[in-house]
């Protein structure tokens, strides 16, 4: 079983408050790591799919960083705003099989 | 507009029934998997395909089974449902060996078991 692991489980900030969050995922034998936004009652939809070690990748308030050495990435979300509520998902792609092996998710609540 | 389609949104079979959960994707894509969520537990991989016939195991495949038999069909199928495999289950899907590994979700099943 690949460990993959975020922190923290879950968030409350206030509107405006910036945040982030942290994904650990195995050093070796990396293709890609994968963002995923997962608001209530959709499915899960793709912020960043990142794969090259030191990456910055950013979309609007919400951007991430990844360190494929040390086995960690980071999203930041500048300004949080209620719309910004969700779980946050990332996923560890390795380059044997393909396989996408998701943590255990950040949920984050931004109260208004 | 891409897709990935499961084929119902609430599912309630009874304990000991054989239950199939089938999704369908319209993007080509080789590789298929099924997840199931439950609370504090984030996405669990239950089986992964890469291509037609070929499945691996996940983390927790106990009680599951799946068929690939066609390219854009997935299907997880639960021999004897139980009460513990009442769950969210998501299925996704992905091209290989591209920059862009992005996955596509369906919509989830939630199966209750009773």
């Amino acid at each position: 079983i690949l460990n993959v692991e975020q922190s923290p489980q879950s968030l409350h900030v206030q509107e405006g408050d910036s945040t982030n969050f942290t994904c650990s995922f195995p050093s070796s034998n990396f293709y890609a790591l994968h963002w995923y936004r997962w608001e209530t009652a959709k499915s899960p939809e793709a912020l960043f799919v990142m794969t090259l070690n030191g990456d910055e990748k950013k979309k609007g308030r919400i951007s991430a960083t990844l360190n494929t050495k040390e086995g960690y990435s980071y999203l930041y979300i500048k300004g949080s705003q209620p719309e910004d509520s969700a779980t946050y998902l990332c996923a560890f792609m390795g380059n044997a099989g393909n396989m996408l092996t998701f943590g255990g998710g950040t949920r984050l609540m931004v109260k208004p | 507009d891409v897709k990935v389609t499961q084929s119902s949104r609430y599912l309630v079979k009874r304990t000991g029934e054989k239950v199939f959960l089938e999704c369908v994707q319209d993007m080509d894509h080789e590789n298929m998997f099924w997840y199931r969520q439950d609370p504090g537990l984030g996405l669990r991989l239950i089986y992964f395909s890469y291509d037609v016939k070929m499945k691996e195991k996940g983390d927790i495949p106990e009680g599951y089974s799946v068929s690939r038999e066609k390219k854009e069909r997935f299907s997880l199928i639960l021999e004897s449902a139980s009460t513990n495999q009442t769950s969210m289950y998501l299925c996704a899907s992905n091209t290989q060996g591209a920059l862009n590994t992005e996955a596509f979700f369906g919509q989830g099943t939630r199966l209750t078991v009773v």
